[in-house]
């Protein structure tokens, strides 16, 4: 099946700093990523769909301005976390496919704000 | 509005059959999809239904009723590995096909 690389796959950071996590489709042209953000035992909730070469379209509820995505070529989408603080710890997930059908996912990336 | 549901927690004993069922409501259907996560990791996809029926595969098999709008997981001959996190999706063409979790269910496998 298609590959989804996301990096990195830890990170700690101080609050008020921000971070960026990369999310490539390594063997496939993604025009749409997904971005999920998953709380420990729960389920994974959208964040924002990321569509190569325009804006995102953020979840209800979401804060465009503090998650940054950026979706500048096929392969590669990221997401910025903005003056990260510690309730922003959690682990986000990112998605691509190839057509209306099975979804791959990265590895994920566990954020810890201290 | 959009709504998935799974049972939370379920436990079931090694080498037995266990049954997980999803509900939906979602503005549009263009797929259900179930996947496997274990803690810590990402989902690894199992099934995929987008006809009414059901879709075998080795000891997993998904079944479809678009009509009532619900779907089961039926996991064969369990095994200890098969203690995880069970995601019903449910693949929305709106544009982009969003697709939308549930609840996502917690199975135990008891030796």
């Amino acid at each position: 099946g298609a590959v989804v690389s996301q990096h990195p796959s830890w990170v700690i950071c101080k609050s008020g700093t921000s971070v960026k996590i990369e999310c490539r489709s390594l063997d496939f042209q993604a025009t749409t990523m997904f971005w999920y953000r998953q709380f420990p035992k729960q389920s994974l909730m959208l964040m924002a769909t990321s569509n190569e070469g325009s804006k995102a379209t953020y979840e209800q509820g979401v804060e465009k301005d503090k998650f940054l995505i950026n979706h500048a070529s096929l392969t590669l989408s990221t997401l910025t976390v903005t003056s990260a603080h510690p309730e922003d710890s959690s682990f986000y997930i990112c998605s691509a496919k190839t057509g209306p059908g099975e979804l791959f996912f990265g590895e994920g990336s566990r954020l810890t704000v201290l | 509005g959009q709504n998935i549901d799974q049972p939370t927690e379920m436990t079931a004993t090694e080498g037995a059959i266990v049954q997980i069922n999803c509900t939906y409501q979602t503005s549009g259907f263009n797929g259900l999809f179930w996947y496997q996560q274990h803690a810590g990791e990402a989902p690894t996809f199992l099934s995929y239904n987008v006809l009414d029926g059901l879709e075998e595969k080795g000891r997993f098999s998904s079944f479809l009723s678009r009509s009532k709008g619900y779907s089961y997981l039926l996991l064969k001959e369990l095994q200890m590995k098969d203690s995880a996190s069970y995601l019903c999706a449910v693949s929305s063409p709106s544009g982009t096909y969003k697709y939308i979790f549930g609840t996502g269910t917690r199975l135990k496998v008891l030796a």
